[in-house]
């Protein structure tokens, strides 16, 4: 399995700024992909990020908002930007697994409070 | 589309008795089906996966898994559940004749196991 690490952990914002979060894998990976979850409720998928190319994003998810950078293989960063309190979410990174078998392999998230 | 629905919001069980965590999808093609856990602040750990093969499926933490392809459904079991089994349980869905290569999440089960 891939071993994931993102920082921030936690952070606590003020309305109207914006936040960069940063995945980083200890291998290649061809895919790695974001996720949100809000207080209590499931993961969504934000967007693909794609080594080379723009993030493919899911429905109501736009790039503006959430910029997403993918320099290499082992790294991304997710931009959150603009803060409001709805953002206030945890947001993961993950990546499939190097079998391709299908499973997603996850950070440990980083928890934003946006005030 | 695909889609996983998890019909509980919360399941109680006794120390030593066996539980069950519901989960049921729909997809479009055929299903690779997965189990995930999630402790308190922290991120998501694989747990198990169907993705072709025998229906009862066995993973980490003495789980297992039965995919039913006439009920759509890939209830997560244990035998005899612990205290430290307690957290948020997420299936999920991949439709494995599409591109897609990210996973859907259920809305997530909290298991609870009292001493």
């Amino acid at each position: 399995s891939a071993v994931i690490s993102q920082k921030p952990s936690r952070d606590i914002c003020q309305r109207g700024t914006s936040l960069t979060i940063q995945c980083q894998v200890d291998s290649q990976v061809t895919m790695m992909f974001w996720y949100r979850q809000q207080p209590g409720q499931s993961l969504t998928l934000i967007a693909t990020a794609n080594q080379g190319s723009e993030a493919t994003y899911e429905s109501g998810f736009v790039i503006d908002k959430f910029p997403i950078s993918r320099p290499n293989l082992t790294f991304s960063t997710l931009t959150v930007s603009n803060m409001s309190p709805e953002d206030s979410s945890i947001y993961l990174c993950s990546v499939v697994d190097r079998t391709n078998t299908g499973e997603l392999f996850f950070g440990e998230g980083s928890r934003l409070t946006v005030l | 589309a695909q889609s996983v629905a998890q019909p509980e919001d919360q399941v109680n069980v006794a120390e030593g008795n066996p539980l069950t965590v519901k989960c049921t999808y729909s997809v479009s093609g055929n299903p690779y089906l997965f189990w995930y856990v999630q402790y308190p602040n922290r991120g998501l750990q694989f747990l198990l996966k169907y993705i072709t093969g025998d229906n009862l499926v066995k993973g980490s933490y003495g789980f297992e898994a039965e995919f039913n392809k006439s009920q759509t459904s890939f209830h997560l079991k244990k035998p005899s559940a612990l205290v430290s089994d307690s957290a948020l349980y997420f299936c999920a869905v991949r439709d494995m004749d599409t591109g897609r290569r990210a996973l859907t999440f259920g809305s997530g089960t909290r298991l609870q196991v009292q001493p």
